[in-house]
């Protein structure tokens, strides 16, 4: 069981606007670390989609963002395409277990 | 532009230790933390440890028992051994580096097998 919980899976058609929450607790996200969302197509290792919350690397589509409120974390994806159906992992530190930590992972559905 | 390549054997036997190798090239192994992450198949990811080009390690509290992540920095490696290897440490192992709290790049990982 992850330390940080993700919803299974989401879907939507494309053009629209789906949210991935993710979970933790006052030893991680509450705590004021920052999250981070990676994303991972089959076969292949993840890629960072947001680091420190809410900011794109370069090359990232601003269709992504990211938020944070309290002990819980979303990454947003506007204008859904095709080519973002993947698995979604975000990523914390946490203080108790003095290291880092993953949501189970969600993955994306284009209809 | 860093790039990170696991190497070692993909088939374990349950009850012996697991060695892997990351190999480093396109910028200097010191001062970043550098490290290990596993994901099972079908699974998520599970962080296992880090280490400091200096050689301080931290390690996952569910696997401290079993890890060893050493550093050789006079060859821009860093290795993980895991001891006692059963058929739930069957994964893709990735070595990963660490900036700022973000694993901002990986290796392509290296899939392990654990049977006999």
């Amino acid at each position: 069981q992850s330390v940080l919980t993700q919803p299974p899976s989401v879907s939507g058609a494309p053009g629209q606007r789906v949210t991935i929450s993710c979970t933790g607790s006052s030893s991680n996200i509450g705590a004021a670390y920052d999250i981070n969302w990676y994303q991972q197509f089959p076969g292949t290792a993840p890629k960072l989609l947001i680091y420190g919350t809410s900011n794109r690397p370069s090359g990232v589509p601003d269709r992504f963002s990211g938020s944070k409120s309290g002990t819980s974390a979303s990454l947003a994806i506007t204008g859904l395409q095709a080519e973002d159906e993947a698995d979604y992992y975000c990523q914390s530190y946490d203080s108790r277990l003095s290291g880092y930590v993953f949501g189970g992972g969600t993955k994306v559905t284009v209809l | 532009q860093v790039q990170l390549q696991e190497s070692g054997p993909g088939l374990v036997k349950p009850s012996e230790t697991l060695s892997l190798t990351c190999s480093v090239s396109g910028d200097s192994i010191s001062d970043y933390y550098w490290n290990w992450i596993r994901q099972p198949p079908g699974k998520g990811l599970e962080w296992i440890g880090d280490i400091y080009y200096t050689g301080s390690t931290n390690y996952n509290p569910s696997l401290k028992s079993r890890v060893t992540i050493s550093v050789d920095t006079s060859r821009d490696q860093f290795s993980l051994k895991l001891r006692s290897m059963t058929a739930a440490d069957t994964a893709v192992y990735y070595c990963a580096r660490v900036y700022r709290g973000t694993f901002d790049s990986w290796g392509q990982g290296s899939l392990v097998t654990v049977s006999s």
